[in-house]
């Protein structure tokens, strides 16, 4: 296992259109979070699932977002009628959950910038 | 609502200086801290880890420190190289909830 991984690592898109983004986590990891960030700032939350199931959702999830983790394994986030404030990188982490050593610290993967025109 | 600040936003320093780094935050209910380096255009990788019980941990030429009371974090690095130019971030885990909250960084650069 090589890691968190991402896809596409860019994408360039209309405005309007819509955008899928994927993420491979740790295979033993059960818990995923999404994260955006823009120039200059700190990542900010968007959502997090353990296993399947989506335990937190932040408010800049409009109703544009969406994100799926059908099978507890890789995880999906679309943004739909895609904006020019979208543009940003998303981070996708994953972590074991648990009070083991080495739990609760998130692996990011490198990301998937986009850029809305 | 939880806020973190780091301060300074960017540091400049020569190859060899011993450096602190400082992140504080406004609710001192935290579960963990945790201190992220970014590279440019890249992901994060996490650095160290501490837990709301601890008072510090250290890898290799990092330490960091946790004043849960004061809402305060620094990363020292010693013996500063080039190799550590990048953006150190600081993040904190409230008691219920599992998302990090992150600060927006300091940009450092070690001059050769």
């Amino acid at each position: 296992d090589t890691g968190v991984s991402q896809d596409p690592r860019h994408k360039i898109t209309k405005r309007g259109q819509n955008v899928t983004f994927r993420c491979d986590p740790i295979s033993e990891h059960n818990r995923l979070y999404w994260y955006r960030q823009t120039l200059g700032q700190g990542p900010e939350f968007l959502t997090y699932f353990q296993n399947e199931a989506q335990l937190e959702k932040s408010r800049l999830l409009s109703d544009r977002f969406s994100a799926e983790r059908p099978k507890g394994s890789f995880s999906t986030l679309e943004i739909q009628r895609t904006e020019q404030g979208d543009s940003a990188m998303y981070l996708c982490a994953s972590s074991l959950g648990g009070t083991l050593t080495g739990a609760n610290v998130l692996t990011f993967g490198a990301g998937s910038r986009l850029t809305v025109l | 609502k939880q806020e973190v600040t780091q301060i300074p936003a960017a540091l400049s320093v020569p190859e060899g200086e011993n450096l602190v780094l400082n992140c504080s935050f406004t609710d001192s209910a935290i579960y963990n801290l945790q201190w992220f380096r970014q590279d440019p255009g890249k992901g994060l990788t996490s650095l160290l880890l501490i837990q709301s019980s601890q008072r510090e941990q250290t890898s290799g030429r990092l330490n960091a420190s946790l004043d849960k009371s004061s809402g305060r974090s620094t990363l020292y690095i010693a013996a500063s190289q080039p190799g550590d130019s990048a953006t150190y971030l600081c993040a904190v885990r409230g008691g219920a909830t599992n998302k990090l909250i992150f600060g927006t960084g300091t940009l450092l650069a070690v001059q050769p």
